[in-house]
């Protein structure tokens, strides 16, 4: 089967960093996805990993490791704005999505 | 490059109206483009492959006559909820697949639309 798992909701202070992890079973594996969406909006693109290893861009970076199944956002110098559901994903061999249920995650100033 | 729009962003109507949602690409054509939905804190549930010029694909559980989709041109596909009930109020979004979006056909999202049935 496919399945995803992600923390339901994590909590972390303004200037901090905070690394949201993933873990992932699923059929035929094209890619990670993670995104970020405020509420009452639709997803916005913040990374992709297909190989193993550290994707950084900017206060965020991504990391992949398709022998174990996980991945992890880290999330750098943590600002209100961060506030948001952190969605996991990944891209089946038919390049569908499969959708975490995505983790709340609250910045505290 | 790679937007997409969605309308109407709110929609309310009464129980039993139909009501259609649009989702175009606006600078890209879309082979491909996605409907999703997604209940308050939930996440996204993929109702249905949109193939243009052909019919649509439905996941397991998802009512074809219910949700009729339409995908006539490449920048635009339709989401129409037929005799809409309060159970079907919800946040649709949709997502097109950029033909060049490199080695991972990278999905664009709309904005949504959020869907109230009185």
């Amino acid at each position: 089967g496919q399945n995803i798992d992600q923390p339901t909701e994590m909590t972390a202070t303004e200037g901090a960093i905070v690394q949201i992890n993933c873990t992932y079973q699923t059929s035929g594996f094209n890619g990670l996805f993670w995104y970020q969406q405020h509420a009452g909006e639709a997803p916005t693109f913040l990374s992709y990993n297909v190989l193993d290893g550290l994707e950084e861009k900017g206060r965020f970076s991504s990391f992949l490791s398709r022998s174990k199944g996980y991945s992890y956002l880290l999330l750098k110098e943590l600002q209100m704005k961060d506030s948001a559901s952190y969605l996991c994903a990944t891209m089946d061999s038919n390049y569908q999505l499969i959708w975490g249920a995505g983790t709340k995650l609250i910045i505290k100033p | 490059g790679a937007v997409v729009s969605q309308h109407p962003s709110r929609v309310i109507c009464k129980s039993g109206t139909s009501v259609k949602i649009e989702c175009r690409s606006l600078d890209f054509q879309a082979t491909t483009m996605f409907w999703y939905r997604q209940f308050p804190k939930k996440s996204l549930m993929l109702m249905a492959t949109s193939n243009e010029g052909s019919k649509a694909t439905y996941e397991q559980g998802v009512e074809k006559d219910k949700f009729l989709i339409n995908h006539a041109s490449l920048t635009l596909s339709t989401l129409t909820v037929t005799s809409a009930h309060p159970e079907d109020s919800s946040f649709y979004i949709c997502s097109a697949r950029h033909p060049t979006s490199g080695d991972y056909n990278e999905q664009f999202f709309g904005p949504g639309t959020r869907l109230t049935v009185l």
